[in-house]
Formats: structure tokens, C-alpha cells, sequence
């Protein structure tokens, strides 16, 4: 099975700008989690879909949004960037585990290396 | 609401040497339990899980973490450290029951010294 891919990899923006990441999940993982990951501060959660339904919600002010398709894929968008919002961000897939007990495992991307000038 | 605590933002060790990572949890509910690995300008791979079987997991790469439900802890080792291990660890924590977000705690960064 191919893994997380995500795209791009690398993003040089400046502020104010708006920026479009994409992941595309292990196939038949319905789940899609984004995070940010930045140095000293760990992986702070963004948000999950699942199903093409927003699952959980981080605490990122309302410019981090996203989405996801049918196809599982999502896209997380930024609008007006910010400096602060130079990060990586790794999104991740999983899957339920059956009878509601809980998720397997994440599997994660590389992640898009993002720059705000 | 969960939560988990890795103490020790930067480990080093000696090659050879015992790696001790450690990772403290906190859970309203039985949780289900991970540690991943993180090489430079890469995601995040899954070094082992705990999911309320076994309370000591073995993992990739020789790690091994035991669960202690009286402590709260799910520490990860690993007898002999090589060069290789040098990376940054995460320890994560889940709700067993239902859909819940993931939450990770803010890592360590493992450095082995030949």
C-alpha cells in the first residue's frame, strides 16, 4: 500500500497571503488528521475528518480550515498568513477500530514545510 | 480530557548505553497508549502501540515500553543504544472507547554519543 502522500512539500509565502495544503490518506483510511508542528511547542492538533465530516476540533483561531473529499483526500487551508504560522504540518490517516472501541493507529506524511515571509 | 507528559526534552546517551524515555499520561478513561519516532525532515513513525492487551509492548528497532496503570506511565527503553536511535520521540495518548483525537506530548530528542 502506498503511504500518506503529501503536497508540497516545501511553501514560501508571504504574509498575508493564503496558502492550500493537500494529503492524500492510505487507501480505505477514512480518517484525516492535521497537525502543526513547530520547534519547542510538539504537534499541536488542528483538526480531523472523517468521512468527509469535521470529527474533532483543535484550538486554531478560525484561518485554519479544512476539508475533505469522497475520496478521503483533504486540504487544509491558511488565510491571511501570518509569521507565527511558519511550521510543519503533518497530517495523518487511521482507521476505527470496529464496535466502537477506539483507532488504530496514525500513519503520517512528510509533511509540508511551510514559510511565511 | 487526556493528556501526556515527556520528561526530558533532550536525552543523551552513551553508545551502548540504556535509553530510558519517559512518558507520563493522563486519562479520564482506559486509554490506548503510543510512542513514535521522528527523523529529521520526516513524519512521524509508530515505534509501538498499547491497546489493552499486553502491558509489555515490544516494538520496532528493539524499543519496548511497559504500561503502569498505578503510575500512569508508559516509558520507553531500549538496552543498547546505537547511533542509529538518535532522533526525536513522541509519546501519544487516545480515549479507548469512541473516535477521540490524539494527543501528543511535546517530544524528546534523543542524542547518542559514540
Amino acid at each position: 500500500k502506498a503511504g500518506v502522500t503529501q503536497t508540497p512539500r516545501y511553501l514560501i509565502k508571504t504574509r498575508g497571503q493564503q496558502v492550500t495544503l493537500s494529503c492524500s490518506p492510505i487507501s480505505g483510511h477514512r480518517s484525516v488528521s492535521w497537525y502543526q508542528q513547530t520547534p519547542g511547542q510538539g504537534l499541536q492538533f488542528l483538526f480531523e475528518y472523517f468521512s468527509e465530516t469535521q470529527r474533532n476540533k483543535g484550538n486554531f483561531p478560525g484561518r485554519f480550515s479544512g476539508r475533505q473529499f469522497s475520496n478521503s483526500r483533504s486540504e487544509m487551508n491558511v488565510s491571511t498568513l501570518e509569521l507565527g504560522d511558519s511550521a510543519l504540518y503533518l497530517c495523518a490517516s487511521s482507521q476505527p477500530i470496529a464496535g466502537g472501541r477506539g483507532r488504530h493507529e496514525q500513519f503520517f506524511g512528510p509533511g509540508t514545510r511551510l514559510t511565511v515571509l | 480530557a487526556q493528556s501526556v507528559t515527556q520528561l526530558g526534552s533532550h536525552v543523551s546517551v552513551s553508545e551502548g548505553a540504556l535509553v530510558l524515555l519517559r512518558c507520563n499520561y493522563s486519562s479520564s478513561v482506559p486509554p490506548y497508549l503510543f510512542w513514535y519516532v521522528q527523523y529529521p525532515n520526516q513524519g512521524l513513525q509508530l515505534l509501538l502501540k498499547y491497546t489493552s492487551a499486553a502491558t509489555l509492548v515490544k516494538g520496532i528497532n528493539g524499543f519496548e515500553a511497559e504500561f503502569k496503570k498505578s503510575e500512569t506511565s508508559f516509558h520507553l527503553t531500549k538496552p543498547s543504544a546505537h547511533m542509529s536511535d538518535a532522533a526525536e520521540y513522541f509519546c501519544a495518548v487516545t480515549p479507548s472507547g469512541g473516535y477521540q483525537k490524539v494527543t501528543f506530548g511535546i517530544g524528546t530528542k534523543l542524542q547518542v554519543i559514540p
